[in-house]
């Protein structure tokens, strides 16, 4: 069975400084790993995935995140919060076999403060 | 141009009444979802197709019913609706293992 944990419910970060949003997942084939945002009220945003090729990945908005196969993470970072990016995100991970299922972790709460 | 858009937006019902949820993507994609998301915001998918054939069917119950009469369009029907049905219902459209678009939700209140 595949995995993915959030372990932060919520993030607190200074407008202006970097932030990091963690995952780790647990998948028996090859990972599928994707990074979506939600703001209130609203679907879910793609905003980066990890397939293959490079590690870092960089996605939309100057979001990117690393993909760690012996950490088994894909944290979400940025260099610089912006107040408008205070949101929901979530990370999904599916097994690159067949037609294997989406797994969403909890959503960690991002709030960036002025 | 909505990319994938789902109908109603709200939907406020009785209990033990019977309704549906409609989605469309125009994006081309060949697989769609339902997804569920609970107030604690914790997202399960339902159900998925490909290509109009029924490829993933969580563990749901019998009264929920999708339905997808081509691959652009995938609908939700519930039966027979219980409080526990509150939630905000989400359409996603995907192709085959990449990144899915989600519609902007369907929030169902049942009273």
């Amino acid at each position: 069975a595949q995995s993915v944990a959030q372990p932060e419910d919520q993030v607190n970060v200074a407008e202006g400084n970097p932030l990091t949003v963690k995952c780790t997942y647990s998948v028996s084939g090859n990972p599928y790993l994707f990074w979506y945002v939600q703001y209130p009220n609203r679907g879910l945003q793609f905003l980066l995935k990890y397939i293959t090729g490079d590690n870092l990945v960089k996605g939309s908005y100057g979001f990117e995140a690393e993909f760690n196969k012996s950490q088994t993470s894909f944290h979400l970072k940025k260099p610089s919060a912006l107040v408008s990016e205070s949101a929901l995100f979530f990370c999904a991970v599916r097994d690159g076999r067949g037609y294997q299922k989406v797994t969403f972790g909890i959503g960690t709460k991002l709030q960036v403060i002025p | 141009d909505t990319a994938v858009s789902q109908t109603p937006k709200y939907l406020v019902t009785q209990m033990g009444n019977d309704k549906s949820i409609k989605c469309e993507q125009n994006l081309g994609h060949d697989t769609m979802y339902w997804y569920k998301q609970d107030s604690k915001k914790f997202l399960k998918i339902m159900f998925s197709y490909n290509n109009k054939e029924l490829i993933i069917n969580e563990t749901v119950p019998n009264r929920f019913s999708p339905k997808s009469p081509d691959k652009a369009h995938l609908n939700l029907h519930i039966n027979s609706l219980e409080l526990g049905d509150s939630a905000v219902y989400f359409c996603a459209s995907s192709q085959l293992r990449e990144e899915a678009f989600f519609g902007q939700g369907t929030r169902l209140t049942v009273v």
